[in-house]
């Protein structure tokens, strides 16, 4: 089955305490990137990467790291997490990032809190 | 600035009836449009894709509709289901500058009752 993976699902963490949050595409997709979704927000873009080895800040980059080492996984580093990073993280992936009209697929989410 | 804004931002209605949710945009220059449906607990899912040229298009018991001059879409649901329950967000891609960059819309969160 065509899908983006994401683990965890849901995370409870502390401050300070560095994490990652795994995603993987099954679907060859060139195009990744991760977004948060807070209340009254609309999805905002923390990063996101073209193709393999390249990766580019998105509105929201402040406390985050990414990697694109494989074409099918994009992990989403917190090397310091704080409080204000309390939020549901969604992957998405595009067949490429050229076309304006390519769909994103997006992963089932993981909600992170951290105290 | 660019912006997409919904309304309403809550809908309640009955099982059967019909609903439109709204979508204003400031998004320019455009290129286009979409209409992504988000499960509780789920990723969005889209729905449809609107181009400029494009004025209405149809998914099922979903339309979407187009104005590309006054800046506004709509989405219709025709004869309801409790399935439908779900936050609906649309989600315009502007034309030029960063390729894939989306401005989403906060959503309209529908709630479809028995």
């Amino acid at each position: 089955e065509a899908q983006v993976t994401q683990n965890p699902r849901y995370l409870i963490t502390v401050t300070g305490k560095k994490l990652t949050v795994t995603c993987s595409q099954n679907m060859n997709h060139e195009y990744m990137s991760w977004y948060r979704q807070d209340p009254g927000l609309g999805l905002r873009q923390i990063y996101y990467s073209m193709n393999v080895e390249v990766t580019d800040k998105g509105d929201v980059p402040e406390g985050y790291k990414v990697s694109r080492k494989e074409k099918r996984n994009f992990p989403l580093i917190l090397e310091s997490p704080s409080p204000n990073q309390t939020s549901l993280y969604f992957c998405a992936s595009a067949p490429s990032g050229s076309s304006s009209y390519n769909e994103q697929f997006f992963g089932p989410g993981t909600r992170l809190t951290v105290l | 600035k660019n912006q997409v804004e919904q309304s309403p931002q809550s809908l309640i209605i009955l099982e059967g009836k019909n609903c439109t949710l709204q979508c204003n945009y400031t998004v320019s220059p455009f290129s286009n449009l979409r209409w992504y449906k988000q499960d509780t607990g789920r990723g969005p899912v889209s729905l449809t894709i609107m181009t400029f040229s494009e004025n209405t298009k149809s998914n099922g018991r979903y339309t979407a509709t187009l104005d590309a001059d006054t800046k506004q879409s709509s989405l219709h649901i025709t004869a309801s289901q409790l399935s439908d329950s779900a936050s609906y967000i649309c989600v315009v891609r502007g034309y030029g500058g960063a390729t894939n960059k989306l401005i989403f819309g906060t959503g309209t969160l529908l709630a479809v009752q028995p």
